[in-house]
């Protein structure tokens, strides 16, 4: 079976620094998704890349960049990180990028701002 | 576009009681729906998967049912353990052409008490 991994699994910044979250899958899958996972809000899409070199928004994709630098890994960058900020980050992946695959999930990222 | 509201947000049972878990989401053309489980400190895990045509779907301990006419989407743990306790969320693939847009629930947590 294959892993996602994630890197790393406790991220603590400060107000207004540049913070980047890191993405590694070992399933061969196409499709590599960001979502934030805040309490009592479920989970919403950041970005998604169905390929290599790929990006497409998501529904929250102010306040973030993406990069897909090769198949197996994708990469978050909070580009300002808000002060009392406090969310788990979760990188998934799919096969396919129909919205009708299983999705594969790392264990998150916690990310607290100082 | 598609709305997903789930509930209840907390819900504690004893063993071997009942549990279940429901969610109402907006879009007719919603054609795919997915169960995930999130343990603590870990990422989801995908639970059940169920296409549009079939209403009852039963899986190791519980059973999914959709209703299509309601837009209704549920969980239904029949004994429940403790280790059934997590945080567990729906998620729905609306219709419309738009790539890799599931739409997630807010999230139950459940919690079975021994």
């Amino acid at each position: 079976g294959g892993i996602i991994t994630q890197t790393p699994k406790f991220l603590i910044g400060q107000e207004g620094q540049k913070l980047t979250l890191k993405c590694q899958q070992n399933f061969n899958h196409d499709t590599m998704y960001w979502y934030r996972q805040d309490s009592g809000k479920g989970l919403r899409l950041i970005y998604y890349s169905i390929t290599e070199n790929d990006l497409q928004k998501g529904d929250l994709s102010e306040g973030y960049d993406a990069s897909r630098e090769k198949k197996s890994s994708f990469s978050l960058t909070v580009t300002s990180a808000q002060k009392n900020e406090m969310a788990v980050f979760l990188c998934a992946s799919s096969i396919g990028g129909q919205g009708i695959e299983r999705l594969f999930f790392g264990h998150g990222t916690k990310l607290s701002v100082l | 576009g598609e709305q997903v509201e789930q509930r209840p947000p907390h819900l504690s049972v004893r063993e071997g009681d009942s549990a279940v878990i429901i969610c109402t989401y907006t879009d007719p053309n919603s054609y795919y729906f997915f169960w995930y489980k999130q343990e603590p400190g870990a990422g989801l895990q995908l639970l059940m998967k169920v296409f549009s045509s079939t209403e009852i779907n039963e899986g190791q301990g519980f059973t999914v049912l959709l209703n299509k006419k309601d837009k209704q989407l549920s969980l239904n743990l029949t004994a429940a353990h403790p280790g059934d306790s997590a945080v567990y969320f729906c998620a729905v693939r609306g219709g419309g052409s738009a790539l890799g847009r599931l739409h997630f629930g807010a999230g139950t947590q459940l919690i079975v008490i021994p």
